[in-house]
């Protein structure tokens, strides 16, 4: 069945930008039927939905994160990124890759997700 | 947005105990309702999807009913490996938005 798992840097320094990678195995990230999403949990706290891409690019951004983010995708690697520009600690969160049901199903939910990544911002 | 809200923020209960959780968005989602379990240190996993259906795997003690802005999630007989955080999500438009959870702690 279809794994994902966030790789990238712990720590990143405030105004800098975070980079975090999801590898999508046993599974094409070119199926139509499928959003790729980007959720994060700052420690303690609720989830937050970032965005998603689809296999052929376009995009979807939450407007909360004012035009930080972008997404990209790989299909070469069938893998899936995150930037995040000028982060402060208030970014410090796990960061979780998610897949989006769509496509010939009626309603969407995220499953499955990758097993989180715990980014830092501290100088 | 559409907001989620969650309510009781947090319950303890015991072992074989009938629990409800509560989700009510903000504006009318039909049924673009799922619910997911967390447990500590762990990726959320989902339960529920449109707003009723058990996903495949998930124990039959869960069950989810509602539709338009009001919904709940029930254990109709609590486990100990219930225990964890709840939350609900809506998928119903963009930007996608959870509720605050709800933990469901031992008494």
């Amino acid at each position: 069945q279809v794994q994902l798992q966030e790789s990238g840097p712990g720590l990143v320094k405030p105004s800098q930008t975070l980079s975090l990678t999801c590898t999508v195995s046993s599974g094409s990230i070119s199926s139509g039927d499928y959003y790729w999403s980007w959720i994060r949990q700052p420690p303690g706290k609720g989830l937050e939905w970032i965005g998603y891409i689809y296999y052929s690019g376009s995009t979807y951004y939450n407007p909360s994160l004012k035009g930080r983010v972008t997404l990209s995708v790989d299909t070469s690697k069938n893998q899936f990124s995150l930037k995040l520009s000028s982060v402060t600690a208030a970014d410090t969160a796990v960061y979780y890759c998610a897949r989006e049901t769509t496509g010939t199903t009626v309603y969407n939910w995220f499953d499955p997700w990758g097993q989180g990544t715990l980014v830092t911002v501290s100088s | 947005d559409i907001q989620m809200t969650q309510s009781p923020s947090s319950l303890s209960a015991s072992v074989g105990d009938r629990v409800t959780i509560t989700c009510r968005a903000s504006q009318s989602i039909s049924g673009y309702l799922n619910w997911y379990q967390q447990k500590p240190g762990k990726a959320p996993k989902l339960l529920i999807y449109g707003a009723s259906s058990l996903q495949s795997g998930v124990p039959s003690n869960f069950s989810g009913s509602g539709s338009g802005t009001d919904f709940t999630l029930t254990i109709s007989s609590l486990q100990p490996e219930d225990f964890a955080t709840y939350y609900c999500q809506q998928s119903y438009s963009t930007p996608r938005t959870f509720g605050g959870g709800t933990k469901v702690e031992i008494k």
